[in-house]
């Protein structure tokens, strides 16, 4: 069974820059969630996709991060414009069921300078 | 308080000793509880999950979950410089999962 991809593995921009990271989640797993994970710090969620439709953005800082999941497979995290406490390793997991068991990708570790 | 109260470490144990991770609860309603082991510059993978109260065990690792003390515990025995990892608890009521910080672990040949 592949894993969850991601890409790029790694990006530097400068801030007020804009950046996009994307998923591919596991086939079959209609559950999609996107995690920021600061150094030091445990995965926090930033947005979970059932599917096509968001379940939970609660934590999601919306004027400045947005999300899509594109005919319930692919998604995509922008950041437009980045600040510097956006420097973290942002990671895309995937689940048949919600809040058991995830599968993570490797993550994109991201540095605002 | 915070919903999930790990201790960072670092924690640093020989090899083969015996190692107890631990972490503490606030919210009755978590249901699930896993441990996940994160590598460096890897994602968290998933080692075990428990569902309510009890003991669970998976060759040399053993979750225990202690509900009415909202405390949940691993055991590693025989630890194997390859377990050299983050351990990161994690919980949920079935909608999301809350993690904890994560516990550097260091296995010292």
């Amino acid at each position: 069974e592949a894993g969850v991809a991601q890409s790029p593995r790694y990006k530097i921009i400068e801030k007020r820059q804009s950046v996009a990271f994307w998923c591919n989640p596991i086939s079959g797993h209609a559950t999609l969630y996107w995690y920021q994970q600061i150094l030091g710090q445990g995965p926090k969620l930033l947005i979970q996709f059932q599917n096509n439709g968001v379940v939970d953005d609660s934590q999601l800082p919306k004027d400045r991060f947005s999300a899509e999941r594109l005919k319930g497979v692919d998604s995509t995290l922008k950041i437009q414009p980045a600040k510097l406490e956006d420097s973290a390793v942002y990671l895309c997991a995937s689940s048949l069921e919600t809040g058991i068991g995830y599968t993570f990708g490797s993550g994109t570790r991201l540095t605002v300078v | 308080q915070k919903e999930v109260e790990q201790d960072p470490g670092p924690l640093s144990v020989p090899e083969g000793a015996i190692v107890s991770l631990n972490c503490t609860y606030s919210n009755s309603a978590f249901q699930y509880f896993m441990w996940y082991r994160q590598y460096s510059r890897k994602g968290p993978e998933l080692l075990m999950y428990t569902y309510s109260s009890g003991n669970k065990e998976d060759g040399r690792f053993t979750a225990q979950v202690d509900k009415s003390s909202k405390y949940i515990s691993l055991f590693i025995r025989d630890s194997q410089p390859s377990d050299s990892a983050t351990y990161l608890c994690a919980m949920s009521a079935l909608d999301k999962i809350i993690f904890g910080k994560g516990t550097r672990l260091h296995i010292l040949p």
